[in-house]
C-alpha cells in the first residue's frame, strides 16, 4: 500500500541533543511538507521541499533543519537550538495536481 | 500564519444529529480543503472545494463556500460515533504558497 511513514512514533529527548525524525513515501510524489502541531492547535509549517536537493523554510524554521537527497525521503532534525521542540510532528506529501496533502501518521517529541 | 478560523472550537452532540462547522478566511484562495485528525494521528484529506463553486457533497459530508464572505462550512449529517474527531479548514492561496491550517473543530459524537 502506498503512503507515507514517519518514525519514531515516539522520541524522548534530553535538553541539548539533537534529534531527527524520519519520513519515507512511496507515493512517488515531488513535494513534502514537515508541519508541528501543538496541543489544541492547528499545522503550522516548518519547512517544504518541492524536488530533490532543493526544500524552503516555512513559517517555523528557526531551529530545524532538513535533506532532500532522495524523492523519497524528507527527514527532520530538530536541534538543540529549538527552544520549545515538545509537539507532535507531520510529515505529508502531494503530487502533481491540486495541492491536497497526503500525512503520515506523525511523531510526538517530548523534552526531558 | 493562520489563515483560517473555525467555530466552534468544539461541538457535542448525539449520535444521528448533524453537525455543522464553520470556517472564515482572510484573502482569495484558490481552492478551501477540509480534513479530519482522529486522536494522536495524522490528518485526512476529506473534501476539496474550489473557489468557483458554492457547493459539494461527499457521502454525508456537505461542504459550502461563500467567497464573498470569506467562509466555508462542512456538515456531518446522521452523526456517527466513528465521526469523532478534530476537523481543519485549509486555504489554498494558489501560485507558489502553500496551504494554511486554521485550528481546528473538535466534535465529539456521544452514543
Amino acid at each position: 500500500d502506498g503512503g507515507i511513514t514517519q518514525s519514531p512514533k515516539y522520541l524522548f529527548r534530553k535538553e541539548g541533543q539533537n534529534v531527527t525524525l524520519s519520513c519515507e513515501q512511496n507515493l512517488n510524489h515531488d513535494a513534502m511538507y514537515w508541519y508541528r502541531q501543538d496541543p489544541g492547535q492547528g499545522l503550522r509549517l516548518i519547512y517544504y521541499s518541492q524536488i530533490v536537493n532543493d526544500f524552503q523554510k516555512g513559517d517555523i524554521a528557526e531551529g530545524y533543519s532538513v535533506s532532500r537527497e532522495k524523492k523519497e525521503s524528507f527527514p527532520l532534525t530538530v536541534t538543540s537550538a529549538q527552544k520549545n521542540p515538545t509537539a507532535f510532528y507531520l510529515c505529508a506529501s502531494t503530487g502533481s495536481g491540486a495541492n491536497v496533502l497526503t500525512f503520515g501518521a506523525g511523531s510526538r517529541l517530548t523534552v526531558l | 500564519s493562520q489563515q483560517g478560523e473555525e467555530d466552534p472550537q468544539a461541538l457535542s452532540i448525539q449520535e444521528g444529529e448533524n453537525a455543522t462547522m464553520n470556517c472564515s478566511y482572510k484573502t482569495s484562495i484558490n481552492n478551501l480543503q477540509w480534513y479530519r485528525q482522529n486522536s494522536g494521528r495524522g490528518l485526512v484529506h476529506l473534501i476539496l472545494i474550489r473557489s468557483n463553486e458554492r457547493e459539494k457533497h461527499s457521502g454525508r459530508l456537505r461542504v459550502t463556500l461563500d467567497t464573498s464572505k470569506k467562509s466555508s462550512s462542512l456538515l456531518i449529517t446522521a452523526s456517527r460515533a466513528a465521526d469523532t474527531a478534530s476537523y481543519f479548514c485549509a486555504t489554498d492561496p494558489g501560485g507558489a504558497q502553500k496551504l494554511v491550517f486554521g485550528q481546528g473543530t473538535r466534535l465529539t459524537i456521544n452514543p
